[in-house]
């Protein structure tokens, strides 16, 4: 058990519809980064958030959305979603925003399917 | 895109020692090598990271060579459990930096009884 909590497990949706992800971090991690796996694409980074703010962006699209709320924990909002949406989220969280010793710790994931 | 190189696939009889390459020759002076691991469909797991010297913990042991263009992942008596996607990720450690790792296609681990 990582630390790192996230619900729902598993969703399911129909195209076009909007989903909220929920991530919280370990007690005490300031850093929670979301990562997309699909079966073509492999895990890819979408977006870091480090106590409240946005600090990188990656190949997150237009149509998904983050934030940090005060208490740290973070939402991943996904809109007019495509069947291409599905995939498995992954929230991670560490300690620092990307300075020395950086161990980010990976949440079990929730489960995506657009229908 | 990813900097490092690995096979995809490799096996491995359980109890024997695994040794997962990885190769990284365009790596920066102040660039680190991470591991980490996928079991199935879980979160990815932290395994070990190094910047010259060779490191060890409690999972794995980490071997940089001298010119660090290459690394390698040494998990001593593989249990079927490590059966795993492993994970070799270059990243700078300094304050400022972007903390998101980027991930390749990474090393499919076979651990046969």
């Amino acid at each position: 058990d990582s630390g790192v909590t996230q619900t729902p497990k598993h969703l399911i949706t129909a195209t076009g519809q909007r989903v909220t992800l929920r991530c919280s971090p370990r007690s005490g991690d300031l850093s929670v980064y979301w990562y997309q796996q699909s079966l073509d694409q492999g895990l890819q980074f979408l977006i870091h958030y480090y106590n409240g703010e946005e600090r990188a962006k990656g190949n997150i699209l237009e149509r998904f959305s983050a934030q940090q709320f005060p208490d740290l924990h973070s939402e991943l909002n996904l809109s007019s979603l495509e069947l291409g949406d599905s995939a498995l989220y992954f929230c991670a969280s560490s300690v620092s925003a990307g300075g020395s010793y950086n161990e980010q710790f990976f949440g079990p994931g929730t489960r995506l399917t657009v229908l | 895109d990813a900097k490092t190189t690995q096979p995809p696939s490799m096996d491995c009889a359980e109890g024997r020692a695994a040794n997962l390459p990885c190769n990284h020759s365009t790596i920066s002076g102040n660039e680190y090598v991470y591991w980490y691991r996928q079991i199935h469909s879980q979160g990815p797991q932290y395994i070990i990271h190094g910047l010259k010297n060779n490191e060890t913990n409690e999972m794995a042991s980490l071997i940089i060579t001298e010119d660090r263009k290459s690394s390698t992942l040494i998990l001593p008596h593989a249990t079927l459990r490590d059966t795993a996607v492993y994970y070799c990720i270059v990243r700078v450690n300094y304050g400022g930096s972007q903390g998101n790792l980027i991930f390749g296609k990474g090393t499919k681990l076979s651990v046969k009884p």
